[in-house]
């Protein structure tokens, strides 16, 4: 079962809200991502776990903040975004180096 | 030079079109590639993979010139339901001992499939 799971599928928040991205997998992959994707451009990696540690953060504003609460669960916090944070917000997952990642549906993120 | 590079398109190609799409990437070390296809407000979904020569599956072929250090994809018989874009993705290993990779991924090609 190739599938990787989000929550919620749309968001809309205030500047000033605290919210939460929620991501799951069951194929036993040790790695999971975290990606931001603008309208008509590539998804753009933000961060990296790898068996439940961040490996890479890649250069994310603090306003966004993941944690991965076990090897099948990885979160985004969010707090006091900027509209321009708006974007599809895609989480992945792969077995190993080289190995195929494999989407989630992503969150619709608006930042109002 | 970008890390990898596509063609933007919009190829608009009539049902039952053969249609090719070329793929050029800057890392000569570069050991797999892919191709993903993503449908409009939706997410990328792996199409195919490949890690020597080339791959086939139904009327999907991906080919990859390493001297040239591109890789294409060939879509026959092209129907309706082909029409989305496709993103050539190269992982870039990361130097740290995980199990992880990269991608690398490329603009895209919107591809058109009129009736």
């Amino acid at each position: 079962d190739t599938e990787v799971t989000q929550t919620p599928k749309h968001l809309v928040m205030g500047m000033t809200n605290k919210k939460s991205l929620k991501c799951e997998q069951h194929m036993g992959h040790r790695a999971m991502y975290w990606y931001k994707q603008k309208a008509k451009k590539p998804p753009e990696l933000m961060f990296v776990y790898s068996y439940e540690k961040l490996s890479i953060n890649e250069s994310v504003p603090s306003r966004f903040s993941p944690e991965c609460p076990n090897s099948s669960l990885l979160n985004l916090h969010l707090h006091a975004l900027q509209p321009e944070d708006s974007a599809l917000y895609l989480c992945a997952s792969s077995g190993t180096s080289y190995n195929e990642q494999f989407f989630g549906p992503g969150t619709r993120l608006t930042v109002l | 030079r970008k890390e990898v590079e596509q063609d933007p398109g919009p190829f608009n190609v009539p049902e039952g079109a053969t249609v090719a799409f070329n793929c050029t990437y800057s890392n000569s070390a570069s050991q797999s590639f892919f191709w993903y296809r993503q449908d409009c407000r939706k997410e990328p979904k792996l199409l195919m993979s490949v890690y020597s020569s080339g791959n086939e599956d139904g009327r999907f072929t991906a080919q990859l010139n390493r001297a040239s250090q591109y890789i294409s994809l060939l879509i026959r018989d092209s129907k309706l339901s082909d029409s989305a874009t496709y993103l050539c993705v190269v992982p870039e290993r990361m130097n740290y001992g995980g199990a992880t990779n990269k991608l690398i991924f490329g603009t895209g090609t919107l591809l058109a499939v009129q009736p």
